[in-house]
C-alpha cells in the first residue's frame, strides 16, 4: 500500500540555521504531496503542496520540490526562527484513493534562540 | 470565519464506557474526515463522510467504532466500550468538496485527546 517515510526527530537547530526534513514516498500512480505543520496544542495546518512532478510548493519561507525520480518531497527553509518550532508532517493523496491523506510519522523541530 | 471545531478537547473515559467526539466543519464545507494519532505516531485515516453518507470507512476498526454526519449538526465519531488502546488524539478535517481534486484542501481541527483509564 501507499506509505510516507520521514526522517525521525527531534531536530534541534539554532535560530537562522538551515533546515531540511527528508520525506520519501511509496505509491503507484501520481499522488499529490503535502507538508502540514502542527504547533503545540493545535491541529494541523497546511504548509505547502505540490500536485505534479517538478512542482515546487512554497510558503512562509519553506520550500519543497516534487521529485518523481527519487520519490521525494524534502522540506527546506533557509533561516529558521524560534516560531518554526513544531511537528512537521509529510503526506500524500491519490485520486484513486478518494480524498484521504496518508501521513508520515512526523518530525519534531526545535529551534533554540 | 471560524475554523474546524472539535469538542471536547480532552476526554477521559474508563474502560467499557462510550466516547463521543464531535466535529463541526468549516462554514461551506460538506466533507468531513476523521484521523487518529496514536502516541509518537503519524495520523492514520479512519473515515470520510459527506452529509448523511459514509464515503470511505476503510480505516475504521470494524467493531466498536462508528461515525455519522447528519443533515443537521456536527459529525460524530462514537467509540463504544473503550479500551486503553483507544487512547489517542482524534483529528477531524473538513473540505469544501465539489472542486477539482487538486484544490480540495483539508482543514484540520485542534483534535480531541481521549484518555482511557
Amino acid at each position: 500500500g501507499d506509505s510516507v517515510t520521514q526522517m525521525e526527530g527531534p531536530v534541534t537547530l539554532s535560530e537562522e540555521a538551515f533546515l531540511t526534513i527528508n520525506c520519501t514516498y511509496t505509491a503507484t500512480g501520481y499522488p499529490s504531496l503535502f507538508w502540514y505543520v502542527q504547533y503545540p496544542g493545535e491541529g494541523l495546518q497546511l504548509l505547502l503542496k505540490a500536485t505534479k512532478a517538478d512542482d515546487k510548493g512554497s510558503n512562509k519561507g519553506f520550500e519543497a520540490t516534487y521529485r518523481k525520480e527519487t520519490t521525494s518531497f524534502h522540506l527546506e527553509k533557509g533561516s529558521v526562527q524560534v516560531s518554526d518550532s513544531a511537528v512537521y508532517f509529510c503526506a500524500l493523496r491519490k485520486r484513486a484513493a478518494g480524498n484521504k491523506l496518508t501521513f508520515g510519522g512526523g518530525t519534531r523541530v526545535l529551534v533554540k534562540p | 470565519n471560524a475554523g474546524v471545531m472539535q469538542n471536547p478537547r480532552h476526554l477521559v473515559r474508563r474502560r467499557g464506557q462510550e466516547a463521543r467526539l464531535r466535529c463541526s466543519p468549516m462554514k461551506g464545507h460538506s466533507h468531513v474526515y476523521w484521523y487518529r494519532q496514536l502516541p509518537e505516531e503519524g495520523l492514520k485515516f479512519m473515515v470520510y463522510l459527506q452529509k448523511e453518507n459514509i464515503i470511505d470507512e476503510s480505516g475504521m476498526p470494524k467493531e466498536r467504532f462508528s461515525a455519522e454526519f447528519p443533515k443537521e449538526g456536527p459529525s460524530i465519531l462514537r467509540i463504544q466500550q473503550v479500551v486503553r488502546g483507544d487512547s489517542a488524539a482524534y483529528f477531524c478535517a473538513s473540505s469544501r468538496g465539489g472542486t477539482s481534486f487538486g484544490t480540495d484542501t483539508q482543514y484540520f481541527g485542534p483534535g480531541t485527546r481521549l484518555t482511557v483509564l
